[in-house]
């Protein structure tokens, strides 16, 4: 397969455990955000949303922390499992882009030990 | 499909040949995007459909490049004269709804340039 992500940041935690990824995003007029999971070779897949207008949203296994003061969203899983292993992104959206233009951080690995 | 289809999943040209990748979105999905992720990088954006209508195309990284969707469904991003800094995967995404909200990606296409 490719190999995504040699030079990213990388996380690893042990099958069970939590996880916790992070990312600063840049723009303050950013309204809406997403996190992708991206498997090796395939493309980004949806993992949660949230809008400027909340500060916390959560999932099946999954939570999404907005913190709009310091410019920092994270991403949680729950009880992390082999198959989250994949590099995770952080989008935001930004308020008079493109509708829906979404502006992608340079991402974190995820490695699962069993 | 049920998904966003790309094609063709891998293509490798000699530097200075032209090349055309072209993308089928969901259907019903007025919105549609490119963008150009190269290795151990985040997807960054290159242009925006909202029907037939490219209404963005300020990604785009030189006069080489050139997207089209003339009847507001399938689009094909040419990329003529290629070198080998294209070489990257090439994405695709629509949504169906105007404004923020998930994209759907496809697989991608990568380009080698020799």
């Amino acid at each position: 397969g490719e190999s995504v992500g040699l030079h990213l940041p990388t996380l690893s935690v042990q099958e069970g455990d939590n996880s916790i990824i992070n990312c600063a995003y840049s723009n303050s007029a950013s309204d809406y955000f997403i996190w992708y999971k991206q498997e090796s070779g395939k493309g980004p897949q949806f993992i949660i949303d949230i809008r400027s207008n909340m500060d916390k949203r959560q999932g099946q296994r999954v939570t999404v922390l907005l913190n709009k003061t310091v410019k920092h969203l994270s991403l949680q899983i729950a009880a992390t499992q082999p198959g989250d292993s994949a590099v995770y992104f952080c989008a935001e959206n930004r308020r008079g882009g493109s509708q829906g233009n979404l502006i992608f951080g340079k991402g974190t690995k995820l490695s699962v030990k069993p | 499909g049920a998904g966003v289809s790309q094609s063709p999943r891998y293509k490798v040209a000699k530097r200075g040949q032209d090349v055309a990748l072209r993308c089928d979105p969901i259907s019903g999905h007025v919105s549609l995007f490119w963008y150009q992720q190269a290795l151990g990088q985040g997807p960054e954006f290159l242009t925006y459909f909202q029907n037939e209508a490219q209404l963005d195309k300020s990604g785009l990284p030189s006069d080489r490049f050139f997207a089209e969707r003339p009847e507001g469904s399938v689009s094909t991003l040419k990329i003529q004269r290629t070198q080998q800094e294209d070489s990257a995967v090439y994405l695709c995404a629509s949504r169906g709804v105007f404004g923020t909200g998930e994209l759907f990606f496809g697989e991608g296409s990568r380009l080698t340039v020799l």
